[in-house]
């Protein structure tokens, strides 16, 4: 198993829409989770930590469920410009790792 | 907000050549990172740094070295550039292991 997984997409979905990703990582160790937002030529931006007990900002959604190892992110109400690569990022506790990065799901919000 | 400043955004290099690629911060950031990212495989880690003149090899190190001889410059050496190296270079840099990271712009590195 992947240390993190993620579907690729892409994930094409109309303005408006709730678009909902997950992703697995395989460590049950691991402690600390976000989700970064990367724009098409663009760096990674921090988009959100993810806490154990769930958390919102705008329209935008973080959970973690550590029993299925999984973390999840929502976005209401799509927006044109929400279009761009989401990438899971797990904190590896063990070995010389610091943060691991997920591959990365493709959103494309269409007018 | 932190700034992470990379020297070039677009380099193109002989195999064989040495390359430096450089990589500045401006907030006093212990750690610093590289990464490469390539279609179909994400970002991965070269190297790291959590202090002045230490290093870490990360998940993929052969072929580059990095220097930190200050606290707010990091530098990855590509000592004989070979043409799978062609790849888009990220720095990286926080204020502890275990937070965000605060990336640079990149540079996209192309071995002809």
């Amino acid at each position: 198993r992947k240390e993190v997984e993620q579907d690729p997409g892409p994930f094409n979905v109309p303005e408006g829409a709730t678009v909902a990703f997950n992703c697995t990582y395989s460590n049950s160790a691991s402690q600390s989770f976000f989700w970064y937002r990367q724009d098409c030529r663009k760096e990674p931006k921090l988009l959100m930590s993810v806490y154990s007990s769930g958390n919102e900002d705008g329209r935008f959604t973080a959970q973690l469920n550590r029993a299925s190892q999984y973390i999840s992110l929502l976005i209401r109400d799509s927006k044109l410009s929400d279009s761009a690569t989401y990438l899971c990022v797990v904190l590896r506790i063990s070995g010389n790792t610091p943060l691991v990065f997920g591959k990365g799901t493709r959103l494309s919000v269409i007018a | 907000d932190v700034k992470v400043t990379q020297s070039s955004r677009y380099l193109v290099k002989r195999t064989g050549e040495k390359v430096f690629l450089e990589c500045v911060q401006d907030m006093d950031h212990e750690n610093m990172f590289w990464y490469r990212q390539d279609p179909g495989l994400g970002l991965r880690l070269i190297y790291f740094s959590y202090d002045v003149k230490m290093k870490e090899k990360g998940d993929i190190p052969e072929g580059y070295s990095v220097s930190r001889e200050k606290k707010e410059r990091f530098s990855l050496i590509l000592e004989s550039a070979s043409t799978n190296q062609t790849s888009m270079y990220l720095c990286a840099s926080s204020l502890s292991l275990n937070y965000g990271y605060t990336f640079g712009s990149g540079t996209r590195l192309t071995v002809v």
